[in-house]
């Protein structure tokens, strides 16, 4: 399978642990792109990747996220000192320069994150 | 006021109508636009893109306004297959750089 894979898919953890993602994109693509989705709301931007360069924060995006993309391949979105609003299916995205002007982002399956 | 604006519905039609979506943009250098489809627990995927000129891809017709900053996607002929979350989005260039932003997606169900 050469789409783009997440890790965990699953994730339930208790409020103030901290939990890691991790994305691995389509190996060609130089975009990663995270987004946070709840129930009955669209994928909202959190963070852009271009190569190894994050270009672009979300003003959503808390001190207590951060997210790496440390050889330009996979990345990493982590949370710390969770809290139950952080509870949400984190999806990231992969394109070329190219797919991006034509909209097409290849999402992975998502990591969902339940915190009790 | 959000960047992309969509009716959440849901649309509940019968096999066979022809429904309609729409969907309004509130920032103006946004460059292009397209419909996502997204399935019940699954990952949004790419259905159409909008251009100024309308396109048809099947029985999926999409629509743009620029002026009025409003986009509609048409269904004919609608399949059961088609219950899904269609999602509205628009390629927002800012800070330098392209990104997508998303609608919050109007559900359509189809029942036989």
């Amino acid at each position: 399978d050469t789409g783009v894979s997440q890790d965990p898919r699953h994730k339930i953890t208790k409020r103030g642990q901290n939990v890691t993602f991790r994305c691995d994109p389509i190996s060609e693509h130089n975009r990663l792109y995270w987004y946070r989705q709840t129930l009955g709301q669209g994928p909202e931007f959190l963070t852009y990747f271009q190569n190894e360069a994050q270009l672009e924060k979300s003003r959503l995006l808390s001190d207590r996220f951060s997210a790496e993309r440390p050889k330009g391949s996979f990345s990493t979105l982590e949370i710390q000192r969770t809290e139950q609003g952080d509870s949400a299916m984190y999806l990231c995205a992969s394109s070329s320069k190219g797919q991006l002007y034509t909209g097409e982002l290849f999402f992975g399956e998502g990591s969902r994150l339940t915190v009790l | 006021r959000k960047e992309v604006e969509q009716d959440p519905g849901p649309f509940n039609v019968p096999e066979g109508a022809t429904v309609a979506f729409n969907c309004t943009y509130s920032n103006s250098a946004s460059q292009s636009f397209f419909w996502y489809r997204q399935d019940c627990r699954k990952e949004p995927k790419l259905l159409m893109s909008v251009y100024s000129s309308g396109n048809e891809d099947g029985r999926f017709t999409a629509q743009l306004n620029r002026a009025s900053q409003y986009i509609s996607l048409l269904i004919r002929d609608s399949k059961l297959s088609d219950s899904a979350t269609y999602l509205c989005v628009v390629n927002l260039f800012s800070g330098g750089y392209n990104k997508l932003i998303f609608g919050a997606g109007t559900r359509l169900a189809v029942h036989p």
